[in-house]
């Protein structure tokens, strides 16, 4: 089955950005998410990709993806403190989804 | 999008008693889903509850432990039965559309 892979931790400065990366092992996944997740709180829907594009731009946010090397990217530019939270990725379609273990982001000011 | 509300946000249990979790959704919406999430993990899809059918398990997870009701097109249930400190969990309905899938606020349940 599906598995979605990711780096457990990131830690950046203020004002920097940030990249998340996951690789998945299905490339029959639909499209591709990214959830944020802050302490406490439930999932957040932050942009997906549908899987024959490469990239998508919505404000700070830029997703990539490589469909050959199945890897998954989100880059927050000019990360702020209030961006520190666990990032899931997730690939699947219509609400059935595998999750990836999160990548705990933290912002230093 | 979908607004889902989840009630009870939170609740603590004795073991071997049940919780039932309800899921409204703002919007008729054919496919819901409930996934778990364990503490420090990712989340794990549980079941897909359709209107009108038995609710589709996963590996790992059966309808004695886990019964799901689907009675109209906004509406579930969660009930998580003769509960085990090891069912201590997020429990987060979502629903889908063709696109985008989206998340309940979750419940937190802690099992004593």
């Amino acid at each position: 089955g599906e598995d979605v892979e990711q780096s457990l931790f990131l830690s950046v400065r203020e004002g920097d950005s940030s990249v998340i990366n996951c690789t998945y092992t299905d490339s029959s996944s639909t499209y591709l998410y990214w959830y944020k997740q802050e302490p406490g709180a439930g999932l957040q829907l932050l942009t997906y990709i549908f899987s024959n594009m490469d990239m998508k731009q919505d404000q700070r946010l830029t997703v990539l993806l490589n469909k050959k090397d199945k890897h998954l990217s989100l880059r927050i530019a000019d990360t702020q403190t209030g961006d520190s939270a666990i990032y899931f990725c997730a690939g699947g379609s219509q609400g059935n989804l595998i999750f990836g273990k999160g990548t705990k982001l933290s912002v230093k000011p | 999008s979908a607004v889902i509300s989840q009630k009870p946000s939170r609740d603590i249990c004795q073991r071997g008693t049940s919780l039932t979790i309800q899921c409204q959704v703002d919007s008729q919406v054919t496919m819901m889903f409930w996934y778990r999430q364990q503490p420090g993990q990712s989340l794990t899809l549980i079941a897909t509850a359709n209107q009108g059918s038995e609710a589709t398990y996963e590996s790992g997870f059966v309808i004695d432990k886990f019964p799901i009701s689907r009675p109209n097109l906004t509406f579930s249930t969660l009930t998580v039965s003769n509960m085990s400190p090891e069912d201590s969990s997020i429990y987060l309905c979502s629903v889908g559309t063709v696109t985008e899938a989206f998340f309940g606020q979750g419940t937190r349940l802690t099992v004593v």
